[in-house]
């Protein structure tokens, strides 16, 4: 599979628990994005990467979300304290340059967050 | 934040049909893209434009970059049942490797 691949796919949880979110990318393409989308809505760009470099961070990444890219490879996004309006489709992509998907998103399947 | 604004919001037509949605930015964009997404699916890229007056397709679907860069447009040809689902396009805003997502526009066929 030569996607981008993200786990888990659904995660329930009860307030107040933190989760974790992982993403695997295409392994030659060195940009990584993570979004958020509510239902009916568009996907609000969180934060993305430049091989391990966190190169900008969006507001909605309140001090409860925390992203990491260790080694430039995979990716995890944490949510400590989850709250309910956490709940929400969390979606990777993966970006990079050469004449395979340069400038363009791939995107993975997403993992859904249901918080009680 | 910032966003893109894409129209119609949802329309339902005939299998058969063509249809037609576009989006606009108050601010200029050097690349276009646009996407489906199927139900609890990631988005997945149909059409990428990266020249302004670019017109591009991909089977049924043509993208057109509009020439102002502050708007792109999608038509899909004699739709048929799978088309179903949401559009989205986005962008990279300007100077940035930070893409944003239109509001989406959700197409429903009818057989």
């Amino acid at each position: 599979d030569t996607g981008v691949s993200q786990n888990p796919r659904h995660k329930i949880t009860k307030r107040g628990q933190n989760v974790t979110f992982r993403c695997d990318p295409i392994s030659e393409h060195n940009r990584l994005y993570w979004y958020r989308q509510t239902l009916g809505q568009g996907p609000e760009f969180l934060t993305y990467f430049q091989n391990e470099a966190q190169l900008e961070k969006s507001r909605l990444l309140s001090d409860r979300f925390s992203a990491e890219r260790p080694k430039g490879s995979f990716s995890t996004l944490e949510i400590q304290r989850t709250e309910q309006g956490d709940s929400a489709m969390y979606l990777c992509a993966n970006s990079g340059q050469g004449a395979s998907g340069a400038n363009v998103l791939t995107f993975g399947a997403g993992s859904r967050l249901t918080v009680l | 934040g910032q966003q893109l604004n894409q129209s119609p919001q949802s329309m339902f037509i005939q299998e058969g049909e063509d249809v037609s949605m576009n989006c606009t930015s108050s601010s200029i964009f050097n690349t276009w893209l646009w996407y489906k997404q199927d139900p609890g699916e990631g988005p997945v890229l149909l059409i990428a434009l990266y020249k302004a007056g670019e017109l591009t397709s991909n089977g049924r679907l043509t993208a057109q970059f509009g020439i102002t860069r502050k708007d792109s447009f999608l038509n899909i040809s004699a739709s048929i049942p799978s088309d179903v689902g949401i559009y989205f396009c986005a962008g990279p805003t300007s100077g940035t490797y930070k893409y944003i997502f239109g509001t989406g526009t959700r197409l429903k066929v009818l057989a």
